[in-house]
Parts: structure tokens; sequence; C-alpha cells
């Protein structure tokens, strides 16, 4: 059964601009969460979609946002890069309520 | 709001001991407490996870326990190897009306260094 994966895995963007993450879960999950992790804040929870629907949001500015597809994929898009956005950006996917297992990252690096 | 603290930050031990790695959060109403590794630079590995019902999973060489009332997980390491090296984390699901609606808050994370 495949990982998770995500796309791209390196990503360096200057400061304004915009940039678009996409992770596919395992086949047969519905849940994917979204996470950043910096070293100064460590990982923090982003949102979670379920059935194309967030069901869930962590405390980030409206530049943050994603979307699920009706193949459980989903995008998270970050709008008017800032400097502090610089992070490993990781997708999880689960079966609700279960063991979540997460891909290897975007590494973004903003400019 | 839950918060989730991980003690020690950072431990360096000779190849064979066992040793334990401790967490501990304020919220006791939790859906799943998960243990994962991190190897630099690359996403989490799932070692274990429990459901709030289990009090201990077990999972070769590893094994957590769950204490929900007094908000503490422990990971304890069987026969430590240096391939064992990595940063551990320790992530709660916070319930929420039956579900953890998938957010896990993650502690800071111990380092484990594992010297042959």
């Amino acid at each position: 059964k495949a990982g998770v994966t995500q796309t791209p895995r390196y990503l360096i963007k200057t400061r304004g601009q915009q940039v678009t993450l996409s992770c596919s879960p395992i086949s047969g999950h519905r849940s994917v969460s979204w996470y950043q992790q910096t070293p100064g804040q460590g990982l923090q929870f982003l949102f979670e979609y379920f059935s194309e629907t967030q069901r869930n949001k962590g405390n980030f500015p409206g530049r943050f946002s994603g979307r699920q597809f009706s193949n459980s994929r989903s995008e998270m898009n970050v709008s008017t890069l800032e400097l502090g956005d610089s992070a490993l950006y990781l997708c999880a996917s689960s079966m609700t309520g279960h063991e979540q297992y997460f891909g290897p990252g975007t590494r973004l690096t903003v400019t | 709001k839950q918060e989730v603290t991980q003690i020690p930050a950072a431990l360096s031990v000779p190849e064979g001991e066992n040793l334990v790695l401790n967490c501990s959060f304020t919220d006791s109403a939790i859906y799943n407490l998960q243990w994962f590794r991190q190897d630099p630079g690359k996403g989490l590995t799932s070692l274990l996870l429990i459901q709030s019902s289990q009090r201990e999973q077990t999972s070769g060489r590893l094994n957590a326990s769950l204490d929900k009332s007094s908000g503490r997980s422990t990971l304890y390491i069987a026969a430590s190897q240096p391939g064992d090296s990595a940063t551990y984390l320790c992530a709660v699901g916070t319930n929420a009306g039956g579900t953890s609606y998938g957010k896990l808050t993650f502690g800071q994370g111990t380092i484990l260094t594992v010297h042959p």
C-alpha cells in the first residue's frame, strides 16, 4: 500500500508570492490534516479535511487555506508569503479517529 | 487549550540501555495518543497509537503506556541501538464530541542519541 505522498518536496519562493502544496493520502483514507513545523514553534495544526469539507482549523491567518477533492487528495495554499512562512509542511492521512500517517513533507523556503 | 510537554528535551545514552521518554498533557479528555519518531529533515513515522480506553501498547522493543487521569504517557525503549537515534514526538488527539477531527497537539520532542 503506497504511503502519503507530497509534492513538491522542496520549494523556494519570494516574499509576496503565493504557493500551492499537494498531498495524496493513503488509499481509503478520507481524512487529511496539514501541519506546519518550524524550529521555534514545533509542529502546529493547520486544518483538517474530511469528505471535501474542512472540519477543523488551527490558529493561522486567512492567508493559509486548503481544499480537498473527491478523490481525497488535498491542496493547501499560502498567499502573500512572508519570511516566517518558511517551514516544513506536513500532511497526514487517516481513517477518522485512527492512526495518522504522515508524508515526507514539503520544505518551503521564502526569501 | 491542550498543552503537551515532553521530558527530557534531549537524551544521550550508550547502546544497550533501556530508556524512558515522558509525555504529559493538560486536558485529560483525549481521544487518543500517538508516538512518532522523526529523523532529521524527514516526515514523521508512527510508532504506537494508544486509544483513550487503553492503558498500553507494545511493538517490538517499544512499549507505550497511558494514564489519562494523571495526564501522562511514557515510551519505553528496550535495549537501545544507534539506529534508534532520532527525535521522538508525543501527540494527543483531543476528544471533540466523539472524534478528534484530525487535530493532533504535539510536544516539542525528545532528541535521542544512542552512541555505540
